[in-house]
């Protein structure tokens, strides 16, 4: 199986800074020019939230700030600006290999 | 409006057997493959398997074949997951969510919690 390691576990960023989370995959996630990395959004008490799909496409209804990058093993989501409202866990998802795997969760506070 | 409504949460004995339903509402049940999902504390998030409707195919995750066992009902737009033989290490919430190709997850239910306790 795939493994993503996310990175940090925790992070505490301003309002209006930029929070970046990283997640680096154990093996490629790439297939045929596309890059199979799905970034989640999960607040407590809540389901996960489709955030960007294909490493940086914006799932629709979702705000300009938040944003995707990366290929190969390498990925990236980032916050900018950050609102009280992003307060939440996020979790990146390869979907290039069976099973699908998810990293271990980022978990962002706002300061 | 799509949705996936789940149904209520379950306070099973070790041993038992669980069945979780995911109600689809909005969209055509059929063509899109229903994805479950568990998440424990300190566990993340794991994939359990999947199921076309409008077919019946399924995948699992080897790490759940034998634990886990997915039906579907067209007629009323429904997908079941059932658990079997449980013990403590099944206590999770289960997730039910919509795949609209290549495991990108869209839609999800709200969840339901299993318990499995004495």
């Amino acid at each position: 199986d795939i493994v993503l390691t996310q990175s940090p576990a925790s992070l505490a960023v301003s309002l209006g800074q930029r929070a970046t989370i990283s997640c680096k995959a154990s093996q490629s996630v790439d297939y045929d020019g596309d890059s199979y990395m799905n970034w989640y959004q999960q607040k407590p008490g809540q389901p996960p939230k489709l955030l960007i799909y294909a490493a940086s496409n914006l799932e629709s209804g979702i705000p300009a700030r938040f944003s995707g990058s990366g290929s190969g093993t390498d990925f990236t989501l980032n916050i900018h600006p950050v609102e009280e409202e992003d307060a939440a866990t996020y979790y990146c998802q390869q979907s290039n290999e069976d099973p699908p795997t998810f990293g271990g969760g980022t978990k962002l506070e706002i300061k | 409006q799509v949705q996936l409504q789940q149904s209520g949460a379950e306070l099973m004995k070790p041993g038992a057997s669980v069945k979780i339903s995911c109600k689809a509402t909005g969209y055509t049940f059929s063509s899109y493959w229903i994805e479950w999902v568990k998440q424990r504390p300190g566990h993340g998030l794991e994939w359990i398997g999947e199921i076309l409707p409008g077919s019946g195919s399924t995948n699992y995750n080897e790490k759940f074949k034998g634990k886990a066992t997915f039906t579907a009902d067209t007629s009323s737009n429904t997908a079941y997951m059932q658990l079997s033989s449980l013990t403590s290490e099944d206590s999770a919430v289960y997730y039910c969510a919509r795949s609209r190709g290549n495991y990108v997850l869209d839609v999800w239910g709200a969840g339901t919690t299993v318990t499995v306790s004495s």
